[in-house]
């Protein structure tokens, strides 16, 4: 079965610190997907990014970097020097490779980004 | 391109009435899903299709619940008999399973919050 687990609930930081946002997940498969998704307060579920399980790469994009360690089943997401349009609450995700795809979330962390 | 649609945004009922939601996605995406999520977790997976085809059901989605995508366009997800449980945001995700950079990535509308009173 799979599981996604963010145990950071709530995270609070000043404009221009940088916070990373922990995902440890769970799965028997030996290929899957892992996602991140933002979701303002607007309630729309933003993508993004995607990673697959064989593709270990850390990637970078703008402000954002996400870290994959398959030894310890994580895929950290980090935002350097945040902004307050950063507040949101994001949620990473995980789905099988082949089949239904269907997305098993994490309960999500809300992130405070104070002016 | 537009992004996935979702009509209507709000609903409102009373305990008992059946509502229906209607979800408009990408256009060219093959799969269609339905998720629903409570005040402070994360979505959870109802339905899939494919084009026309309903392939998958969670055990989330009781008899109340039905779904369906006639020509493999729209979908349209309907409880029956709501009960106050059931208030929720229901979101609808579509994604394309051609070979490129989008392949098996899902693409969310903004969803339907329904309160059932």
């Amino acid at each position: 079965a799979q599981k996604v687990t963010q145990a950071q609930t709530e995270i609070s930081v000043v404009e221009k610190e940088d916070v990373t946002l922990d995902c440890v997940y769970e799965t028997r498969d030996t290929t899957y997907y892992l996602f991140w998704y933002k979701q303002p307060p607007s309630g729309e579920l933003v993508f993004l990014i995607r990673r697959n399980s064989f593709d270990e790469q850390n990637e970078i994009s703008g402000r954002y970097s996400w870290n994959f360690q398959k030894s310890t089943s994580s895929f950290n997401f980090t935002i350097t020097a945040s902004q307050v349009v950063d507040s949101a609450v994001y949620f990473c995700a995980l789905s099988e490779l082949y089949g239904a795809n269907n997305l098993f979330f994490g309960t999500g962390t809300r992130l405070t980004v104070i002016p | 391109d537009t992004g996935v649609s979702q009509n209507p945004r709000h609903k409102i009922t009373k305990r008992g009435q059946n509502v229906t939601f209607r979800c408009d996605p990408i256009s060219e995406h093959n799969r269609l899903y339905w998720y629903r999520q409570t005040l402070g977790q994360g979505p959870e997976f109802l339905t899939y299709f494919q084009n026309e085809a309903q392939l998958e059901k969670s055990r989330l989605l009781s008899d109340r619940f039905s779904a369906e995508r006639p020509k493999g366009s729209f979908s349209t997800l309907e409880i029956q008999r709501t009960e106050q449980g059931d208030s929720a945001m229901y979101l609808c995700a579509s994604s394309p399973i051609r070979s490129g950079p989008d392949l098996d990535t899902q693409y969310f509308g903004p969803g339907t919050r329904l309160t059932v009173l």
